[in-house]
């Protein structure tokens, strides 16, 4: 129950596309869903999070969909660039403890 | 965002010997840090939990006698691999928190690599 589970593993996409990953909890005690970009041997980097009451939450080029009813959330990537070539994660947390359980990953090129 | 830095970003050390990773907030006053584990390709595991002044919280599988945390200063907090083994090399991460709240601040990371 404790699982976020991330889909797809791996994406290609090309410049100028769109790039969307998805995630499913099971926890209704989570309340905040947070997505991070990580590059390889660094440390992630917060992107977007969002709260459950809210539906939607844009910020430059990317847009988290949150869907409370089906317990899922998205990250969408407009006008992908090869830049945005890295792996991303999603995480949940609920209040009281704060902890993040991360999604298992996608790992996202973008090709030029 | 707030700043988060790890020391050192790498290092190799030899089986039995034990290792110190720091982890600093330098902007803000973290009272709760978090300590993750990565394998390679992998997603971050939290291995423990920090609030200053007290013991870490470890996670259901962790031994605390050998990732020792201590969390002494609202800015600085240390994880300890302890008789390391080369099972333990792995990509350790660390974040802070100002408590009570959601948002983490990640540092860079620190690669252990035992031999």
């Amino acid at each position: 129950q404790q699982q976020v589970k991330q889909s797809p593993q791996s994406l290609i996409v090309q410049k100028g596309g769109i790039s969307i990953i998805n995630c499913a909890y099971e926890n209704t005690a989570f309340d905040y869903f947070p997505w991070y970009q990580q590059f390889p041997g660094k440390g992630p980097a917060l992107l977007i999070a969002i709260r459950p009451d809210v539906s939607e939450k844009k910020e430059g080029r990317f847009t988290i969909s949150f869907n409370k009813s089906a317990k899922q959330f998205s990250l969408h990537i407009m006008d992908s660039q090869p830049g945005d070539s890295a792996t991303y994660f999603c995480a949940a947390s609920s209040r009281g403890t704060y902890k993040y359980i991360f999604g298992t990953g996608t790992r996202l090129k973008v090709l030029a | 965002g707030a700043v988060v830095s790890q020391h050192p970003s790498r290092v190799i050390c030899k089986s039995g010997t034990s290792v110190k990773i720091e982890c600093r907030s330098l902007d803000f006053q973290a009272t709760t840090m978090f300590w993750y584990r990565q394998f390679p390709k992998k997603s971050l595991m939290l291995m423990a939990t920090s609030n200053e002044g007290s013991k870490a919280t470890y996670e259901q599988g962790v031994e605390k006698d050998k990732f020792l945390i201590n969390h002494a200063s609202l800015t600085l907090s240390t994880l300890t691999v302890t008789s390391a083994h080369p099972e333990d090399s792995s990509f350790y991460i660390c974040s802070a928190s100002a408590g009570g709240v959601y948002e983490q601040y990640f540092g860079p990371g620190t690669r252990l690599t035992v031999t």
